[in-house]
């Protein structure tokens, strides 16, 4: 069960724009539109910010953004502010019996 | 609102077994497929194991690193879901988080997770 790739840490001032990606490969990822985000503060169980590529859930702030190409997805946070700081995984649907891959984790600095 | 809380965590010796639980309320806990996610101490999340609802059979879907020694099972009368652990290693150290299944291929609402240690 092969981990999806993301950059170990991101950060951007307060304000700024950010993006986050999530690297997979044709089996997962790139076949598809099941991509799904998570922010986990520490101690915190984790939370779903985007399903399906680019859906967000009610409740989360449209800063939040998702879109894949290929075998790659990526989430941008707009207006980035000091409580967006906490990491973040990516997960794809991968197979009926392997109904799920997470990302290796991404920490989000706000400087 | 939806509510997922889990208990049964504690410390536990290699070769040993503990039963986690997950009590489900705020939905139809009978119509979802559950999940079971862990996450080891600083480390990533990662898939456990996941049981169908009763219109699939109830059929079960693990881990590699768990399949075997891992059972998940469900009470649907009781809003109930459980993960049985035999055999633990002190890899499985974790906390562990009962998770509902949207039903379209997305994890969306998470337990507060209960610790898991598995050490001599």
């Amino acid at each position: 069960q092969s981990a999806l790739t993301q950059p170990a840490s991101v950060s951007g001032s307060p304000g700024q724009s950010i993006t986050i990606s999530c690297t997979g490969t044709s089996s997962d990822v790139g076949s598809y539109n099941y991509v799904s985000w998570f922010q986990q503060h520490p101690d915190k169980a984790p939370k779903l910010m985007i399903y399906e590529v680019s859906n967000r859930p009610s409740g989360v702030s449209n800063r939040f953004s998702g879109s894949k190409s290929g075998n790659t997805a990526s989430l941008t946070i707009s207006g980035l502010q000091a409580e967006d700081e906490a990491d973040y995984y990516c997960t794809s649907y991968k197979s009926s019996s392997t109904p799920f891959v997470f990302g290796t984790g991404t920490k989000v600095t706000v400087l | 609102e939806v509510q997922l809380v889990e208990s049964g965590g504690g410390l536990v010796q290699p070769g040993g077994s503990l039963r986690l639980s997950c009590a489900a309320s705020g939905f139809t806990f009978s119509d979802h497929y559950m999940d079971w996610v862990r996450q080891a101490p600083g480390k990533g999340l990662e898939w456990v194991g996941r049981i169908r609802n009763r219109a699939d059979s109830y059929t079960t879907d693990y881990a590699a690193s768990v399949k075997g020694r891992f059972t998940v099972s469900r009470d649907d009368s009781k809003n109930s879901l459980y993960l049985q652990m035999n055999s633990l290693r002190t890899e499985d150290t974790a906390v562990y988080y009962c998770v509902r299944d949207s039903g379209t291929y997305y994890l969306d609402y998470w337990g507060q997770g209960t610790l898991v240690t598995v050490s001599s």
